[in-house]
């Protein structure tokens, strides 16, 4: 069982590139989300979705797009990148069956925007 | 805007000590999360506390939640060197675990 898988696991963008950061769970969870994390600091929500063809705006969302045409898979689309995005993305998923239940957290992608 | 605060935000203490470490936050919400990261890892989450007085325990971790304080606690028991890492407490508001995070702890135990 992989749980969250993110890919790449590190890239270097130029100012202006675009890129597609992937994500997908095998878990069947109907919600997903995409969080930052600058250095020395707390996940900051990008995004996040309760289903397929649902999705919607977090805390941070500028500069960022999403889609969710499978349950499985929830792709973050950088379309122009600038430095301010240099952070480590983590995408996440949960059951959310009418109980609370806990995260699952990815492994992370290490984007630097030079 | 719901604001999260840790506090300390650094702790360097010596194997077998306790500690608390805190996590105040501003609006109402039944609902917090803790997480530990070791450095360049993912998040691995400790304790979902979903009412007031809810108290979990796993291992020297023990967590506690009061709502009417906005406050919860992670108390360290007997630290070992095993328990350094950063650990982060986060609040739902919404529902939908829309989670807003701490500042985070970096803790480092001593031998």
């Amino acid at each position: 069982n992989a749980g969250v898988t993110q890919t790449p696991k590190f890239r270097i963008l130029k100012i202006g590139q675009s890129m597609t950061l992937q994500c997908t769970q095998d878990m069947n969870h109907n919600y997903m989300y995409w969080y930052r994390q600058d250095p020395g600091m707390g996940l900051k929500l990008i995004y996040y979705s309760v289903g397929a063809g649902i999705t919607d705006k977090g805390e941070v969302p500028n500069g960022y797009n999403v889609s969710r045409s499978t349950t499985e898979d929830f792709p973050l689309r950088l379309e122009l990148a600038a430095p301010s995005q240099t952070s480590v993305y983590f995408c996440a998923s949960s059951k959310m069956t009418g109980d609370w239940e806990k995260l699952f957290f990815g492994s992370g992608t290490q984007l630097s925007v030079l | 805007e719901l604001k999260v605060e840790q506090n300390p935000l650094f702790l360097s203490m010596q194997e077998g000590k306790n500690y608390t470490i805190y996590c105040n936050y501003s609006t109402t919400s039944d609902r917090l999360y803790w997480y530990r990261q070791d450095p360049g890892k993912s998040l691995e989450s400790l304790f979902v506390l979903l009412s007031n007085g809810a108290v979990k325990q796993e291992g020297r971790l023990m967590a506690s939640l009061d709502t009417k304080a906005r406050l919860s606690t992670l108390h360290i028991t007997a630290a070992v060197h095993d328990l350094s890492a950063t650990y982060f407490c986060a609040v739902d508001m919404t529902g939908a675990q829309k989670l807003v995070f701490g500042q985070g702890t970096r803790l480092t135990i001593n031998p």
